[in-house]
């Protein structure tokens, strides 16, 4: 499968805990964004990597949340300190300069 | 502030027939608007994409309408059928620049039911 792959696809924590997510995106692309989906919604974009620099932030990522691209591969997010607020669906999508974003396929944060 | 506006929240059609959605827009900035399709448990696939220099393009059973000057554009989905039931999300970003993210601004979706 060359698609977008995330791991883990579903992840149960305790508030107060930190949570790290990982995300494959498909090999040549460049370009990989972080989104996150709450119930009843549409994705609202967190971050953007052109290879492995970090180069847009949205207002929506606190202090509390880190994301990195070394060296231009996979891709991680982390959040620390989780709240109850922050239980929803993480996207990570990938693409080339133009057109298309590819989306894998989500990994469902629950936070108790 | 709601960038994209989209409507309706839920829809039911029966098989066969034709399903609409539409999304409104705020931002004469963006120059790109794809339609996604999303089952449970899934990400968004992309199903139909259009840029504004065109008003209508169709793929195989989904066409975009696309109304520049009421910034405003639609989902038609033609012969509906029971495999199509979803969500559908709209969405807008901004490619003209050659430079930025590119990032997607989504409507807030519409579930679609399509009944036998």
């Amino acid at each position: 499968d060359t698609g977008v792959s995330q791991d883990p696809r579903h992840k149960i924590t305790k508030r107060g805990q930190n949570v790290t997510f990982r995300c494959d995106p498909i090999s040549e692309h460049n370009r990989l964004y972080w989104y996150r989906q709450t119930l009843g919604q549409g994705p609202e974009f967190l971050t953007y990597f052109q290879n492995e620099a970090q180069l847009e932030k949205s207002r929506l990522l606190s202090d509390r949340f880190s994301a990195e691209r070394p060296k231009g591969s996979f891709s991680t997010l982390e959040i620390q300190r989780t709240e109850q607020g922050d239980s929803a669906m993480y996207l990570c999508a990938s693409s080339l300069a133009l057109g298309e974003q590819f989306f894998g396929p989500g990994t469902r944060l629950t936070v108790l | 502030q709601q960038q994209v506006k989209q409507s309706p929240q839920s829809l039911i059609v029966q098989k066969g027939g034709i399903s609409i959605i539409n999304c409104a827009y705020e931002n004469t900035a963006f120059d790109y608007f794809p339609w996604y399709q999303q089952f449970p448990g899934k990400g968004p696939a992309l199903l139909i994409a259009i840029r504004p220099d065109v008003s209508e393009k169709k793929e195989g059973r989904f066409t975009i309408s696309f109304n520049k000057s009421a910034k405003q554009f639609s989902l038609h989905i033609m012969d509906s059928q029971p495999g199509d039931s979803a969500t559908y999300f709209c969405a807008a970003s901004m490619q003209h620049s050659g430079a930025g993210s590119y990032q997607l601004t989504f409507g807030k979706g519409t579930k679609l039911s399509v009944i036998p």
